[in-house]
C-alpha cells in the first residue's frame, strides 16, 4: 500500500531564516507530488505540484521554492522566512491515472515564523 | 477566479442527518471533491462527483448540479467522531494538477 510521509510535524522559526520540508512517498511510482499551505480560517493554496523528477509547476511565487530531485521526494524550501509564511504545510501525492481518487495527504508541518 | 463557498459552521445532534451545501464560480469545472479533516490533521478523501447526481458511499453522500454550480455532502446517523472540517474542492477544468477548494465547515456533533 501506498505512504506519506512528511516532516517535521512542527517548526518554529525566526524571520529571515531558511526552511526545508521533506516529503516522501512510498509503494507507487512517478506519483504527483503537491505542496499545499493552509493559513487558519482559509481555504488549501496550492503552492507547487510536480508531474516527474525535475518538474515544478508554481502556482504562488512568492519567497518559497521546491523540487523533487527523486521520483518519490519533494521537498519546499525557503531562503528566508517571512511572518506570513505561518501556516499549515500539506504535501499530497496523487495517482495521474486515476483522478477520481482525489489526494492523499501527508500529516502536515504547522509552521510558525516568530 | 475562482469562487469556492460553504458555510463557516453547522452543529448538528448525534443520530440526525446533517446537509453541508457547497456553491461554486469557477471558470471551468472538471469535477468536486469533498475532504474530511478532523483538528490539527491532514484532510481525506471522502468522495468525487463529475456528472450531475447523487453517489452514496456509506454514510456519507454526495451530490452534484453542474448547471446550478452546487454540490452537498449529506451525512446519515452523526457519530460523535465526524465532527470535523469538511472541505469542498472543484478541480480545474484544463489542469488536473489544479484543484479550488472552499475554506472548509466546520461540523460540531453534540450528543
Amino acid at each position: 500500500s501506498q505512504t506519506i510521509h512528511q516532516w517535521p510535524a512542527t517548526l518554529v522559526q525566526p524571520v529571515g531564516s531558511p526552511l526545508s520540508l521533506e516529503c516522501t512517498v512510498e509503494g507507487t511510482s512517478n506519483p504527483n507530488l503537491y505542496w499545499y499551505r493552509q493559513a487558519a480560517g482559509r481555504g488549501l493554496q496550492l503552492l507547487f505540484y510536480s508531474v516527474g523528477i525535475g518538474q515544478i509547476s508554481s502556482e504562488v511565487p512568492q519567497n518559497l521554492s521546491a523540487s523533487r530531485p527523486q521520483d518519490r521526494q519533494f521537498i519546499l524550501s525557503s531562503k528566508k522566512l517571512l511572518l506570513s509564511d505561518s501556516g499549515f504545510y500539506l504535501c499530497a501525492w496523487s495517482d495521474g491515472a486515476r483522478t477520481s481518487l482525489g489526494y492523499t495527504f501527508g500529516s502536515g508541518t504547522r509552521l510558525t515564523v516568530v | 477566479g475562482q469562487n469556492i463557498d460553504q458555510p463557516t459552521e453547522m452543529t448538528a445532534t448525534e443520530g440526525a442527518i446533517v446537509q453541508i451545501n457547497c456553491t461554486y464560480q469557477t471558470s471551468g469545472f472538471n469535477g468536486l471533491f469533498w475532504y474530511q479533516q478532523h483538528a490539527g490533521e491532514a484532510p481525506t478523501f471522502l468522495s468525487y462527483n463529475v456528472l450531475d447526481g447523487l453517489e452514496e458511499k456509506g454514510r456519507f453522500s454526495s451530490f452534484l448540479s453542474r448547471s446550478k454550480g452546487y454540490s452537498y455532502l449529506l451525512l446519515k446517523e452523526l457519530q460523535m467522531k465526524d465532527s470535523a472540517s469538511y472541505l469542498c474542492a472543484v478541480r480545474d477544468e484544463y489542469n488536473f494538477n489544479k484543484f479550488y477548494f472552499g475554506s472548509g465547515t466546520k461540523l460540531n456533533v453534540k450528543p
